[in-house]
């Protein structure tokens, strides 16, 4: 079954500090990877879309990273603001399939 | 100014009361869904449109209908509403499937409460 996991399930971090947060996905054969950060109560926004051969993309302080032998990826976010705080939710796109398969994410909170 | 839009925002009913949802997007999309999203069990798909007159199910189409009679609206139906479908309702459009390299965008929500 194709699933999308993410770890951890809630973090929370001093402002000013990095974080990674993980991704494990089943989905085969794949297509392409994307990263959304999600505010509360409003519609996900991308960050970034990888396909299966980049292994790194970053957007300002955001960066993925994909390893599509063992069908992982993490989102390192650098020096944290408290703007950071939202959810990030993985997804995942087979090839030949016009369904994306979401994570259930990661909530990210941001501390002063 | 490039978006997807949805109406309306918020909304209370009362179970059996047919309700519509509008999404519409004004970047000519030919890819438009709906999701629904439940704490702890992240979007799910209801249903998606590959083009005009082309829809087809997705993950949870159980009590939902939709049409897609003009590339810009994809309405969300509920013929008979059931306090299970109490969620949080989000429109999304892209160019191409998911399976092509192009990015995804999503309406603002509708958070619907079935009394």
């Amino acid at each position: 079954k194709n699933q999308v996991e993410q770890s951890p399930q809630s973090l929370i971090i001093l402002e000013g500090k990095n974080c990674t947060l993980q991704c494990n996905y089943t989905v085969s054969p794949f297509s392409n990877l994307r990263w959304y950060k999600q505010d509360t109560g409003r519609g996900p926004v991308s960050l970034t879309i990888m396909t299966f051969s980049e292994n790194t993309k970053s957007n300002g302080r955001y960066t993925a990273t994909l390893d599509a032998d063992t069908k992982q990826s993490s989102l390192h976010i650098t020096a944290s603001q408290l703007s950071d705080s939202a959810s990030y939710i993985c997804v995942v796109s087979g090839r030949n399939t016009d369904k994306l398969i979401f994570g259930t994410g990661t909530r990210l909170q941001v501390f002063p | 100014e490039a978006q997807v839009t949805q109406n309306p925002r918020y909304l209370i009913t009362v179970t059996g009361k047919k309700l519509t949802v509008t999404c519409s997007q004004n970047m000519n999309h030919e890819y438009m869904s709906w999701y629904r999203q439940d704490p702890g069990l992240g979007l799910r798909q209801i249903y998606y449109s590959m083009n005009v007159e082309v829809t087809d199910k997705g993950d949870v189409p159980e009590g939902y209908k939709v049409s897609r009679k003009e590339k810009r609206n994809f309405p969300l139906i509920l013929e008979s509403p059931s306090p299970n479908q109490t969620s949080l309702y989000f429109c999304a459009s892209s160019p191409d499937p998911p399976s092509s390299y192009n990015e995804q965008f999503f309406g603002p929500g509708t958070r619907l409460t079935v009394l």
